[in-house]
C-alpha cells in the first residue's frame, strides 16, 4: 500500500545543474500535483496534471518543467537549478474533483548551493 | 497575493486544553475548505473539511467552524494531546473548477505540552 512515492528524498545540487524529481502513485488517481514548501510561504502549487496527457501551470512554475509520463507517474524537472529553488517538494495525487482525497508523498528536500 | 492566510506561525497549549487554529481567506469564490496535518519528514495528511453551505463540521476531537461573512475559518481541537503536535495547514478550493487545485495557507506549528 505505497500511495505516493517520491524519489529521491534528499538532493544537493550546484547552481546550474539539472535534475528530475520522480513521483509515482498506485491509487489509480487521475490528477497529480507538484507543490513546494518554504518557511512562511506554506505550500505553493508549481504544476498540476488534471489527467494523463495534460499539464498546467500553477502559482510558481518558473524554472520548472513537468512530464505526465503515464497515469501513474508525474515528474518535475529543474533544467538549471538556482539557490531560490532550495525547498521541500511534495507530489500529491487525487481522484478528479476529490478535494479531500489528496494523498501526498513524503517529500524531497532539495538544496541548491 | 496570499489568498489563504494563517497569521499565527505557532501555537503552544497544555495537554487537555483546547487548541484553536485560525485561517483567513480573501477569495470569495472559495467554497470548500480543508485542514491538513503534517508531521516532520512526512507529507501532509487530510484532517477535516467543510463546505461553504455549512458553518460547522465535527469529527471526534476536531471541529472546523466557517464564518463566510468574515471569510474566516478555525479548527478546534478538544482535548489537545501531545500527539497533535504538528504543522497544520488550512486550504481552500472552488468546487467544480480546475480539477481540485488547493490553495494552502502558510501553516501553524502546534505544540502540545504534557
Amino acid at each position: 500500500n505505497a500511495g505516493v512515492t517520491q524519489t529521491p528524498k534528499f538532493q544537493v545540487l550546484k547552481t546550474g545543474q539539472s535534475m528530475t524529481l520522480q513521483c509515482a502513485q498506485d491509487m489509480n488517481h487521475n490528477s497529480m500535483y507538484w507543490y513546494r514548501q518554504d518557511p512562511g510561504m506554506g505550500l505553493r502549487l508549481i504544476y498540476y496534471s488534471a489527467s494523463e496527457g495534460t499539464t498546467d501551470k500553477g502559482e510558481v512554475p518558473n524554472g520548472y518543467n513537468v512530464s505526465r509520463l503515464n497515469k501513474r507517474e508525474f515528474s518535475l524537472r529543474l533544467e538549471s537549478a538556482a539557490p531560490s529553488q532550495t525547498s521541500v517538494y511534495f507530489c500529491a495525487s487525487s481522484a478528479t474533483g476529490d478535494f479531500y482525497g489528496y494523498t501526498f508523498g513524503s517529500g524531497t528536500r532539495l538544496t541548491v548551493v | 497575493d496570499q489568498q489563504v492566510k494563517q497569521n499565527s506561525p505557532s501555537l503552544s497549549v497544555q495537554e487537555g486544553r483546547i487548541s484553536i487554529l485560525n485561517c483567513d481567506y480573501t477569495n470569495s469564490m472559495f467554497d470548500y475548505f480543508l485542514w491538513y496535518k503534517k508531521y516532520p519528514a512526512e507529507g501532509p495528511t487530510f484532517l477535516i473539511s467543510i463546505s461553504s453551505i455549512k458553518d460547522k463540521n465535527e469529527d471526534g476531537r476536531f471541529t472546523v467552524f466557517l464564518n463566510k461573512s468574515a471569510k474566516h475559518l478555525s479548527l478546534h481541537i478538544v482535548p489537545s494531546q501531545p500527539g497533535d503536535s504538528a504543522v497544520y495547514f488550512c486550504a481552500a478550493s472552488v468546487v467544480g473548477t480546475s480539477y481540485g487545485k488547493l490553495t494552502f495557507g502558510q501553516g501553524t506549528i502546534l505544540t502540545v505540552h504534557p
